[in-house]
């Protein structure tokens, strides 16, 4: 299967301390996005990279969190001194994207469920 | 800025029936598409269907079809043949831009409806 992959699925932490999670996108797929959904809520877009270029962050992203994607491969998103308010699942998701009607779709991975306790 | 709005937070239906979800949308975009993703419990999201707001023509995939109402900014999603393995929170989401580039980098969703299926 190539589909998009995260890890870790899930990752219990103290609160103040730092985490780190790692999307691999699809191969071919140039875009990568992070979201953040919370519970009983839609995916909230945090950020965006076109290739390693990050493009878009969103306000819900505050300077704790920091996202790469060195050599517009596989992403990483570090969230430094967790708070309880960081408990959420973290979405990654790519798509690629360009001038073809048939792209712009964004497939989703499983997603990294973070406990701040 | 854009807003979508599911306004059944819970939904059920008999094995074998026709169930619609609802989702309107609020956007000044002339361009954008429209999804329909699934996500059962404890499993990761797929894409259900799309729909391309320049094409009048409603998408169908297997079971589940649109409707979609671009004047009223409505766009619902009707499975038939309901089966158990529906059962799963349903997303409508928003992304502008249409036909390539642009800014279609960020979907925005609404807050789901949970689909339950009965046997």
């Amino acid at each position: 299967d190539t589909g998009v992959s995260q890890n870790p699925r899930h990752k219990i932490t103290k609160r103040g301390q730092n985490v780190t999670f790692r999307c691999d996108p699809i191969s071919e797929h140039n875009r990568l996005y992070w979201y953040r959904q919370t519970l009983g809520q839609g995916p909230e877009f945090l950020t965006y990279f076109q290739n390693e270029a990050q493009l878009e962050k969103s306000r819900l992203l505050s300077d704790r969190f920091s996202a790469e994607r060195p050599k517009g491969s596989f992403s990483t998103l570090e969230i430094q001194r967790t708070e309880q308010g960081d408990s959420a699942m973290y979405l990654c998701a790519s798509s690629s994207g360009g001038l073809l009607r048939n792209t712009d779709t964004q497939y989703f991975g499983p997603g990294t469920r973070l406990t701040v306790l | 800025a854009q807003t979508v709005t599911q306004s059944q937070p819970e939904m059920s239906v008999q094995e074998a029936e026709t169930v619609t979800l609802s989702c309107t949308y609020d956007t000044s975009e002339s361009n954008y598409y429209l999804f329909w993703y699934k996500q059962p419990p404890s499993r990761q999201m797929i894409l259900v269907i799309r729909q391309e707001a320049y094409k009048q023509q409603n998408a169908t995939e297997n079971r589940f079809s649109v409707n979609f109402q671009k004047a009223a900014k409505s766009f619902s999603l009707k499975i038939s043949d309901s089966q158990l393995g529906d059962t799963a929170m349903y997303f409508c989401a928003f992304i502008p831009g249409g036909i390539g580039g642009g800014s279609n980098y960020k979907l925005t969703f609404g807050k789901g409806t949970l689909l339950t299926v009965n046997p």
